[in-house]
Parts: C-alpha cells; sequence; structure tokens
C-alpha cells in the first residue's frame, strides 16, 4: 500500500530558484491538501483541492502556486525561493472531510 | 475567532504513567473532533475522532471524549509506553475555516523506561 507518495524527500535550493513538489495517492480520494510544518507553529495550510482540476487558497498560499490536473497528483511549486520558505512539507489526501492520509513529508532548505 | 488550544510541552513521563493532554476549542457552530499524532520522521496519522457531544473516540489505548459544555477533547492514556514518544495535535474540524481542519500547535511527549 503506497498511500501517499512525496518527492522529493530532500531538497536544497538557492533563493530565487524555483521547484516543484509532487504528491500521489493511490486511495481515489477527492480532497488533497498541502501543509507545511515550522517549529513551535505546527502545521498551517498552504493549498487544497477538493477535485480534480480544482485548487483553492488556505493559511498561507503567497509564494506558492498548485496544480491538480490529475486526481491523483497535486504538485506544489515555489516559484522564487525564500529562506522563509525553509520548513518540512507535507501532502494529505482524504476521501472525508477531517480525516486525512498524510505523506512522509519533504523537508526544503532555501539558502 | 475560531481556534484551538492545545497545551504546550515536551510532557515527559516514565512508562506505565498516566498521560494527558489538553486541548480546548472555540467555534462557532457544531465541528468535529480529531487527534492526530506523528511519531519521528513521519507524516502525521489519525489518532481517534469523535462527531457528536459526549462521544468517546478510542484507539490504541488512547481515548477523548467530546465535551460540548467545556468544548474540550482532552487526550488521555492510563499506562504509556515507550512507543508512544510522539507530537499529538488536537485538530478540530471548524466550519467558519471552510470545513477544513485547523490544527493545534502539537503536544510532544516524551516517554522514558
Amino acid at each position: 500500500n503506497a498511500g501517499v507518495t512525496q518527492t522529493p524527500k530532500f531538497r536544497v535550493l538557492k533563493t530565487g530558484q524555483s521547484m516543484t513538489l509532487l504528491c500521489a495517492q493511490d486511495m481515489n480520494h477527492e480532497y488533497m491538501y498541502w501543509y507545511r510544518q515550522d517549529p513551535g507553529m505546527g502545521l498551517r495550510l498552504i493549498h487544497y483541492s477538493v477535485g480534480e482540476g480544482t485548487t483553492a487558497k488556505g493559511e498561507v498560499p503567497d509564494g506558492y502556486n498548485v496544480s491538480r490536473l490529475k486526481k491523483q497528483n497535486f504538485l506544489l511549486g515555489l516559484e522564487s525561493a525564500a529562506p522563509s520558505q525553509t520548513s518540512v512539507y507535507f501532502c494529505a489526501s482524504a476521501r472525508y472531510t477531517g480525516e486525512l492520509f498524510f505523506g512522509e513529508g519533504s523537508r526544503l532548505t532555501v539558502l | 475567532g475560531d481556534s484551538v488550544t492545545q497545551m504546550e510541552g515536551p510532557v515527559t513521563l516514565s512508562e506505565e504513567a498516566f498521560l494527558t493532554i489538553n486541548c480546548t476549542y472555540t467555534a462557532t457552530g457544531y465541528p468535529s473532533l480529531f487527534w492526530y499524532v506523528q511519531y519521528p520522521g513521519e507524516g502525521l496519522q489519525l489518532l481517534l475522532k469523535a462527531t457528536k457531544a459526549d462521544d468517546k473516540g478510542s484507539n490504541k489505548g488512547f481515548e477523548a471524549t467530546y465535551r460540548k459544555e467545556t468544548t474540550s477533547f482532552h487526550l488521555e492514556k492510563g499506562s504509556v509506553q515507550v512507543s508512544d514518544s510522539a507530537v499529538y495535535f488536537c485538530a478540530p474540524l471548524i466550519k467558519a475555516a471552510g470545513n477544513k481542519l485547523t490544527f493545534g500547535g502539537g503536544t510532544r511527549v516524551l516517554v522514558k523506561p
């Protein structure tokens, strides 16, 4: 059971570079989410999707873009990375609101 | 505004001790309530949930009761093990937040042998 898979697991960027995080789920879930986790701040929602072709802003969307072209994939893009975006990023999917399945996380460092 | 307050950690316990992690929320409406757990180096996973007043969620020896009158959902375990060392997150599903989970800041629990 793959569940929710995130790639890459680790990445180091220089300020101003761009990158894309890929999230893939094999559970046929409608809902998908991107969170960031920072020390002492819990999880904060960046963007989410309630179905293929839809996206919406979460709590901290600035500096990020997302796409959900296929139901099983949810991409998170950083257009111009900044040190403030150094964080651990988690993708999650859900069939029912509230019952989330999380990936293992992607640790991003921006120098 | 709508929010969740979770006790700060870290909480350090000896094996077989009793664990309580407090969680209270403010919300207009009647949210479903969840506890998630994050083991070291992993993503979060659902531990238990409750959807209406007086419901008791339970899993892996953990319990939490939905207390509408005190807007609380405290997590308890009677006898912790070293393997329970993790970060625990309270998360109400608040409709005013777009019917999305609002995570508390997390409580780190360390159980020593």
